[in-house]
């Protein structure tokens, strides 16, 4: 199974600043790489696709970047409803459909 | 907009089988594939595995042994069932539709949070 790997386990930042979210992968996924975020009590929200494709309706904040087995994640400027559980998916290599253990951004 | 809705017993007792069911609503169903996965503080996102219109499936290895996905287009509802759960069981289950490849998730049940516990 190919494992995903995010850092750090949470980050704090203030409102209006950039927030960079990291995950690694344990072999090369290419661009098959996904983002989700998770509100509390929600279930998660797609986000990314394609390592760098806004999800519908997504705002442009929101940025995706990398291939192979690095990969970024940037919000340009976080706002009050951004602070949540971010998740990175690989989807290259499957079954099973591996997520990573999660990055929890936190007001600062 | 579509909506997934899910129901389904959350309380198990150990060895008991778990039952979930996903209806879509105000969407197309035939067109996608249709997803389970558990949510739990030590196992984090687990994808289950998937079935598409036709009552195809690919599951999850570590879990092939106990998972059963079945789908009925006329209702636009598709099920989950694992056997012989136990604790490892317990956590948060959603249904989700994946894009064409059943590769990423764009919509997601509320969840069902199940127990099992003897």
């Amino acid at each position: 199974d190919i494992v995903m790997t995010q850092s750090p386990a949470t980050l704090s930042v203030s409102p209006g600043e950039r927030a960079t979210l990291s995950c690694r992968a344990s072999q090369s996924v290419s661009t098959s790489l996904a983002w989700y975020q998770q509100r509390p009590g929600q279930a998660p929200t797609l986000l990314i696709y394609g390592a760098s494709t806004r999800a519908t309706g997504i705002p442009a904040r929101f940025s995706g970047s990398g291939s192979g087995t690095v990969f970024t994640l940037t919000i340009s400027s976080l706002q009050s409803e951004d602070f949540a559980v971010y998740y990175c998916q690989q989807y290259n290599e499957w079954p099973p459909l591996t997520f990573g253990g999660g990055t929890k951004v936190e007001i600062k | 907009q579509a909506q997934l809705q899910q129901w389904g017993a959350g309380l198990l007792k150990p060895s008991e089988t778990l039952s979930l069911t996903c209806a879509v609503y105000d969407g197309a169903f035939i067109d996608y594939q249709w997803t389970w996965i558990r949510q739990s503080p030590g196992r984090g996102l687990e994808w289950i595995g998937k079935i598409d219109r036709s009552g195809t499936t690919i599951y999850t290895p570590s879990l092939r042994s106990r998972v059963t996905m079945s789908v009925d287009t006329i209702k636009k509802q598709f099920s989950l069932r694992l056997s012989s759960v136990n604790g490892a069981d317990t956590g948060r289950y959603y249904c989700a539709r994946g894009n064409w490849g059943g590769w990423y998730f764009d919509l997601w049940g509320r969840g069902t949070q199940v127990t099992v516990s003897s």
